[in-house]
């Protein structure tokens, strides 16, 4: 399964919307997740199972989606959330993990 | 405080060998299925091999099968990646995980460099 994310780089100020789409080739089982990463730093886990935020996450972000479209959202970007974003998805059987290949939040 | 640190990067020559490590603690290790993400500087994201909670299970992406293996030694709360073979391309900064459900990991290492030369 292919894992395509959009835009590339998303160019906003820091308290607007922010909403990124990840689309796959096929379809997903529930197993969606969603990273962030901020420059020098190891991932960071913000969604797992397409909905679920992790430990500690803050309620402005959210994601959405089934089948073969899925949504992270930022509601008011904070100026620590300009990082790079990927998702990525677990296959059934044999367990493999793909990720997308990243949306970058940029400040305008 | 869930914490991974991996050891054992560095420079090598194309066709050497690596073994990284990964040393957990904060958390019950024999207990969760662990996983090596790497990282091309600049670059994206990339699920290199995972491994279940008493070892009996592995799985590789296609690109290292045959060359890398991954082992774990829950007496010593220590995952590990026998690298072989390495190519150019395998240069990376590779991160251990502890994976959680469908995700590589809930909690993350700062990762080792691992530099191929030609």
């Amino acid at each position: 399964i292919v894992l395509t994310q959009s835009p590339a780089t998303l160019s906003l100020s820091a308290g607007e919307r922010a909403t990124l789409s990840c689309r796959a080739s096929q379809s997903v089982s529930r197993y969606l997740a969603w990273f962030q990463q901020r420059p020098g730093q190891a991932p960071r886990l913000l969604i797992y199972d397409v909905s679920n935020r992790a430990t500690g996450i803050p309620a402005r972000f959210s994601g959405s989606g089934s089948g073969t479209d899925f949504t992270l959202t930022i509601s008011s970007l904070e100026p620590e959330d300009f990082a790079v974003y990927y998702c990525q998805q677990r296959s059934n059987w044999p367990p493999t993990w793909t990720f997308g290949q990243g949306t970058k939040v940029e400040a305008k | 405080e869930v914490q991974l640190v991996e050891s054992g990067g560095g420079l090598v020559q194309s066709g050497g060998s690596l073994r990284l490590s990964c040393a957990a603690s904060g958390f019950a290790f024999r207990s969760y299925w662990m996983t090596w993400v790497r990282q091309v500087p600049g670059k994206g994201l990339e699920w290199v091999a995972s491994i279940n909670e008493d070892g009996s299970e592995s799985y590789f992406v296609d690109s290292v099968k045959g060359r890398f293996t991954i082992s774990r030694d829950n007496a010593k709360d220590s995952l590990y990646l026998q690298t072989s073979s390495l190519r150019v391309e395998d240069t990376a900064v590779y991160y251990c995980a502890r994976a959680m459900g469908g995700t590589v990991g809930d909690y993350w290492g700062q990762g080792t460099l691992v530099t191929v030369s030609s």
